[in-house]
């Protein structure tokens, strides 16, 4: 049974227009991160929370954000995705810091 | 800066041979490594990890490697399997790291022949 879920698994949206990719988990971790991989390169921290905790990268564009309303759901908001935010959007989570990473499916996002 | 990377980015086998893929690391302060694998279309799978305080661990048909001395962690994959093609990532994290960020190699690319 999957435990990290993403969805949907794929999206399409037009530039410029508002897009929210959602992350839910059944195992009860404490942390929870999303990250932006593009077509054969590795998977790039966006950022992630411990527990309500929020962390940003220092790369990470102003356009992209984050909710985490409770334990179990975390959202990414991307505000004007441009061409360049075309990638497969990865979840995932780990009962804390120093623990393996359990990855969803991700969600391909295509940008119209 | 920091990084892990890999020697090779693609690696074609023979069904039953033994894999190995390579990674090297910078960060003489890691003290966890993690290898995944990742399918088409599929977030990475977690197979394997390993601490610093270890050099060998062995899983079903995986043993990971790991040479501190050298900053050299390896996957080796026996009697592989066509199953088993698909991005190979290594990644670590070091003390102090902000909750357990990962730090990925570039991956390998493993090809199993029938």
């Amino acid at each position: 049974d999957a435990m990290v879920i993403q969805n949907p698994r794929y999206q399409v949206t037009q530039f410029g227009k508002p897009v929210t990719l959602s992350c839910s988990q059944t195992l009860n971790h404490n942390v929870m991160y999303w990250y932006q991989q593009k077509s054969s390169q590795a998977p790039k921290l966006l950022f992630h929370y411990y527990d309500k905790d929020f962390n940003n990268e220092a790369d990470t564009p102003d356009n992209f954000q984050s909710r985490r309303p409770n334990t179990s759901f975390c959202f990414l908001d991307i505000r004007s995705p441009g061409l360049g935010d075309a990638a497969m959007y990865l979840c995932a989570t780990s009962r804390d810091a120093g623990q393996p990473q359990h990855f969803g499916d991700g969600t391909r996002l295509s940008i119209l | 800066g920091e990084s892990v990377g890999l020697h090779l980015p693609t690696l074609s086998v023979q069904e039953g041979d033994n894999s190995i893929i390579n990674c090297a690391y910078s960060n003489s302060a890691s003290d966890y490594f993690i290898w995944y694998k990742q399918e088409s279309g599929k977030g990475p799978q977690f197979i394997i990890d390993i601490r610093s305080n270890m050099d060998k661990r062995q899983g079903q048909r995986v043993t990971v490697l790991l040479n501190k001395t050298v900053k050299h962690l390896s996957l080796q994959i026996a009697a592989t399997q066509p199953g088993d093609s698909a991005v190979y990532f290594c990644a670590e994290t070091g003390l102090g790291t902000s909750y357990g960020k990962l730090t990925f190699g570039q991956g390998t690319i493993l090809t199993v022949h029938p």
